[in-house]
């Protein structure tokens, strides 16, 4: 089945250690998409890429660190200079308006930080 | 970039009624707009999408209107079920194409009772 995958579901880390969080997609999608969402609140970028070996900051991107080294792979660490980091994260995927415009993006089932 | 507005508070309907939830945005006009569901502990999942040319789009118990001149969608469901539940996203590309990312409204807890 075609879908994306994100790992761990629940993640418990120690204060000042990086943790990552894995995102894999079998979609053949050249944009994948990291979000943080905190209750009560939207969805908030934190990185994206549209193409392997590039990626871009979204508008809350301090913190974290990104990967694109394969297509289907695009790995968020979170460092311990996010102050913060206690959140549910969700990666996503998409084509690329170029490819067919307008289109939808397919979300992981999230993973959940809790900073103890 | 966007400012996107949902309504904040839960949305409480009867079994059977017909649900109207609004998103409002500030900026400029997006040359499409999404929705999404989610439901607790779960990632989104796409619902309809309806472009800027657009007045009206349907899918089964769903429908989407886009007023580019009022800046808003409304999302209705019609003859509502308790399993509608859920929190209902309004998205819109933030470069007017989508590659960068989508921004998304807070959401719309929608509650169906028996």
């Amino acid at each position: 089945d075609g879908g994306i995958t994100q790992s761990p579901k629940y993640l418990f880390r120690k204060e000042g250690q990086n943790v990552t969080l894995s995102c894999e997609q079998n979609l053949n999608h050249d944009a994948m998409y990291w979000y943080r969402q905190d209750p009560g609140q939207g969805l908030r970028l934190i990185y994206y890429s549209q193409i392997v070996n590039d990626f871009q900051k979204g508008d809350i991107a301090e913190g974290y660190s990104v990967s694109r080294e394969k297509k289907e792979s695009f790995p968020l660490t979170v460092t311990s200079a996010q102050k913060n980091p206690t959140a549910f994260y969700l990666c996503a995927s998409s084509l690329l308006p170029g490819q067919r415009m307008n289109t939808e993006a397919f979300f992981g089932q999230g993973t959940r930080l809790t900073v103890v | 970039s966007q400012k996107i507005e949902q309504n904040s508070e839960a949305l409480n309907i009867q079994e059977g009624k017909t649900a109207t939830l609004t998103c409002n945005y500030t900026n400029y006009s997006p040359a499409y707009l999404q929705w999404y569901r989610q439901d607790p502990g779960r990632g989104p999942v796409f619902l309809l999408l309806i472009r800027e040319n657009e007045k009206e789009k349907r899918k089964e118990r769903l429908k989407v209107t886009f007023d580019t001149t009022l800046k808003q969608s409304l999302f209705h469901i019609t003859a509502s079920q308790p399993a509608d539940s859920a929190t209902y996203l309004c998205a819109l590309p933030d470069s007017g194409g989508g590659a960068d990312g989508l921004t998304f409204g807070k959401g719309t807890h929608l509650i169906i009772q028996p």
